[in-house]
């Protein structure tokens, strides 16, 4: 049963400690995406890769996070030091893209990384 | 004004009854997604659509390309569809970026 693996599913931190979430994508999947669910703001997309390339972080605060696949069975989301307005649930998604960028599967989440900073 | 407008914000039906979402937007778009958040938070894929329409058990999304607009549809609603509705679209112009409704509550009660 293919599905995209997050870890830790929750995490409690003081403000100003390292945070670091792990997703593993579907395999044969080629474009992983990040995203950050708040009662707020909703669902926002931080970042998203194709083939482990970054293509577009631009929803991503780039002073304390950042984003990397170290390899096609590993996505990793950090946040350096993280603030309790980085409280929220972040979502890791995965999808096969084939031609010219358009999806070719729909997006396969995660059960999502509950990140509470206090 | 948003870029994707759902309706109702929340909705609460009797188990059997017929549910309709809607979904506008106002962009030009290349896919659109109906996710559902159960209450635990996990989310699920439930359609992706270009064009026309799909059905999956007693689930069917319409989309109207013309008009902007698509419509979820749940027959013979059970309490356990009891759910956030998600649509979210993908701009033609922003690659594989998703854009997100607000989602709507759906409550079905026994």
């Amino acid at each position: 049963d293919a599905r995209v693996t997050q870890t830790p599913r929750h995490k409690v931190t003081e403000m100003g400690q390292e945070v670091t979430m792990r997703c593993q994508p579907i395999l044969g999947h080629n474009t992983v995406f990040w995203y950050r669910q708040t009662m707020m703001q909703g669902l926002e997309l931080l970042a998203y890769f194709r083939n482990r390339a970054p293509l577009d972080d631009s929803g991503m605060p780039k002073d304390r996070f950042s984003a990397e696949m170290p390899d096609a069975t590993l996505a990793t989301l950090k946040i350096q030091p993280s603030e309790p307005r980085d409280s929220a649930v972040y979502f890791c998604a995965s999808g096969l893209v084939r031609f010219l960028g358009r999806p070719s599967t729909e997006a396969f989440f995660g059960q999502g990384t509950r990140l509470t900073v206090v | 004004k948003n870029e994707v407008e759902q309706s109702p914000q929340n909705l609460t039906a009797q188990e059997g009854e017929f549910i309709t979402i809607n979904c506008s937007y106002s962009v030009g778009i290349s896919a659109l997604h109906w996710l559902q958040q159960h209450p635990g938070g996990g989310i699920v894929s439930l359609f992706m659509l270009s064009s026309g329409k799909k059905k999956h058990g007693r689930l069917i999304a319409t989309i109207n390309i013309q008009e902007k607009h698509s419509s979820l549809h749940i027959t013979a609603s059970h309490p356990r569809d009891s759910a956030v509705y998600i649509c979210a679209v993908r701009a033609e112009t922003s690659g594989s970026r998703l854009t997100f409704g607000e989602g709507t509550q759906l409550t079905v009660n026994p």
